[in-house]
């Protein structure tokens, strides 16, 4: 069975432009995070939607969002890129809503920002 | 909101000698408490989870942690390293029934031949 995919691997943007990342659960799976990993920090959360509906938001600016569709994928955007958005953007996917099950990890998409 | 440390940056360790990274939380209650690791270039994989009962908690990978709650620690061992340990853990804890993990900001561990 395949595991969290997430594209693009790897994208180089420029500051004040926009970007799109992509992720697919596993099968089966409603629930779906993002996370921000820093250089040198550790994950930071984002979003989680769990059903097509927004469960949680971290502390980030507005120009940051998501939306999941109804097959269960989503999508993070994030509007007016700034140089310290650079950084890999990890979706993670989950069975249920809440933390008693694992969170399965994608390899993660690495954003640099010029 | 909880919180976690990880203490050391960076250790160092010799192929086939122990290993003990350190955790430690701040959070009211008993949280439940997780230890990930992530490779280069790869995503995070869970080694191990702690909701409840027995505090000596065994994972994937031949790795064990114990939960301490006088020490708000959770702690990740292992008897013996292989050069293929070489990876970055981290340390994570979730309140009950939350959707989120925090995470600490990780211990990188170098496996020396």
């Amino acid at each position: 069975d395949a595991g969290v995919t997430q594209s693009p691997t790897h994208l180089i943007k420029t500051r004040g432009q926009q970007v799109t990342l992509r992720c697919s659960p596993i099968s089966g799976h409603k629930s779906v995070s993002w996370y921000q990993q820093v250089l040198g920090q550790g994950p930071q959360f984002i979003f989680q939607y769990y059903e097509k509906e927004e469960r949680g938001r971290g502390n980030f600016p507005d120009r940051f969002s998501a939306r999941q569709f109804p097959n269960y994928s989503s999508e993070l955007n994030v509007n007016a890129l700034l140089l310290g958005d650079s950084a890999l953007y990890l979706c993670a996917s989950s069975s249920g809503y809440a933390n008693t099950g694992e969170l399965f990890f994608g390899e993660g998409s690495r954003l640099t920002v010029l | 909101a909880q919180s976690v440390t990880q203490p050391d940056i960076h250790i160092t360790v010799s192929e086939g000698a122990s290993l003990e990274l350190r955790c430690n939380y701040s959070y009211g209650a008993t949280p439940y408490l997780f230890w990930y690791v992530q490779s280069p270039g790869q995503g995070l994989q869970l080694l191990l989870k702690y909701f409840s009962g027995d505090t000596l908690v065994q994972g994937i990978k031949g790795f064990e942690a114990e939960f301490k709650r006088s020490q708000s620690s959770f702690n990740l061992r292992k008897p013996s390293v292989h050069w293929s340990d070489a990876a970055e853990y981290f340390c994570a804890v979730a309140t009950p029934n939350d959707y989120k993990l925090s995470f600490g900001a990780g211990t990188t561990v170098t496996v020396r031949a």
